[in-house]
Formats: C-alpha cells, structure tokens, sequence
C-alpha cells in the first residue's frame, strides 16, 4: 500500500504569516494529491489538489507544489487568517482503483 | 440538504454489542468510501463501493466488520462483537464517479465510543 507521512503535527502561525505542511508517499505510482481541511466536528473538505503531470497550483492563498522524483508534496497558506486554523490533511492516490491513503495530520493554530 | 449525511452522529455502546452505522451519499453518487479516524490519527480507509459492489474489503480491521449498500445508494457499516479498540470516528465520503481525481465529499461522521 502506499505510506504518507505528514510534519509538522502542529504549527502555530501569527496571523499574517504563512504556513507550510509538508508530505512524503512511498508508491511512486500515485499520481493525485489532495489536501483536505477538517474543521472541528465536520468531515474533512478538499481545498486543493495536484496531479502529476503538475508542478505547482495555486489558489488564491493556497498553492500546493510536487516533486515526483523527491516523492514529497507540500502545501503553503499565505496571509493566515483566523479562519484557517483546522486540521489540514495530505493523501496521495494508490493502487489499480485510486485508494486514497491519508497523513496523520497537522492542527494549524492561527494566532490573532 | 445536499451533502453527505450520517446518522447517529454519537453512538455510545458497550462491549460486545453491535452496532449499525449509517450513511447516506449524495444523490448520483455512484462510489461510496468508509473511513475511520482514531483520535490525532490520519483517516484510515476501511471499504469503497462502485454501485452495490465491493472490489475490495482488505482494509476492514477484522471480520467483525461488515458493510453494505443497497440500491446504490444508502450504506450500512456494522461492528458486531464491539471492542474498545473500535472507539473511533467513523467517516463516509461519496464521489460522482470512481475516477482517480474525483472529489471525495465528507459527511460529518460517527463517533463511536465502546465502554
């Protein structure tokens, strides 16, 4: 199966600043990343994705870059708000029927 | 509403009881996901449906799990026998289409706690 790991498990940020979460997978066959962003008592929301024909994609204050040879995928918060503290989540695609497997997660505080 | 729903939202039981635990998709979703969560864990994929089908239930924890779904829609996990260990958040996620890079949409899932 495929192994995501997940750093830093938590990141305090001053709002204003930005956050970087950073990933790595172990089957280099995946081909789509998603970040999902969990709210407390809600299921997790898709926020960004990448494919592997892609590099780097951003929306708005969030982008997300790939490096297929590193296997590792990060996403970047710019100009944090409030809003942004959740529980963030990476995963990568696996096998023949595009199982998603999951990181542990990073719980991001945004400092007023 | 239009999103995934999941009901109970808690569910309190005791050991070695059973437990049904439900899903309900967004309507036309044809794939159907169950995730569970342990506390300051990643999600940790137990079983997807295509339709009525399950290809794959290797990563159902033990054979105390089970689940289906019915007229390709509405599913059902069940736990029989509960364990403490079980204690966790149970997740349903549906996609239109089982394509890689299909958005997956998240209920607001189960919490189950076994005393």
């Amino acid at each position: 199966g495929e192994n995501v790991e997940q750093h830093p498990s938590t990141l305090s940020v001053q709002e204003g600043d930005s956050a970087v979460i950073k990933c790595t997978y172990s089957d280099s066959a995946s081909n789509y990343f998603p970040w999902y962003k969990q709210e407390l008592g809600k299921g997790p929301q898709l926020i960004i994705d990448i494919r592997s024909n892609v590099g780097e994609k951003k929306d708005q204050r969030i982008a997300v870059t790939l490096n297929k040879t590193a296997k590792h995928f990060s996403l970047h918060i710019t100009e944090t708000q409030p809003e942004d503290s959740a529980v963030y989540f990476c995963a990568a695609s696996w096998g023949n029927d595009y199982k998603l497997s999951f990181g542990a997660g990073t719980t991001v505080t945004v400092r007023a | 509403g239009a999103g995934v729903s999941q009901s109970p939202s808690n569910k309190v039981t005791e050991k070695g009881k059973d437990v049904e635990l439900r899903c309900d998709p967004i309507s036309g979703h044809t794939a159907l996901y169950w995730y569970r969560q342990s506390l300051g864990q990643g999600l940790e994929f137990l079983i997807y449906f295509q339709g009525n089908s399950a290809p794959d239930k290797s990563g159902l924890p033990s054979d105390r799990f089970s689940a289906e779904r019915t007229g390709g829609s509405v599913s059902t996990l069940t736990i029989q026998r509960t364990q403490q260990e079980d204690s966790a958040v149970y997740l349903c996620a549906s996609s239109l289409e089982f394509n890689e890079g299909d958005e997956q949409f998240f209920g607001p899932g189960t919490r189950l706690t076994v005393l």
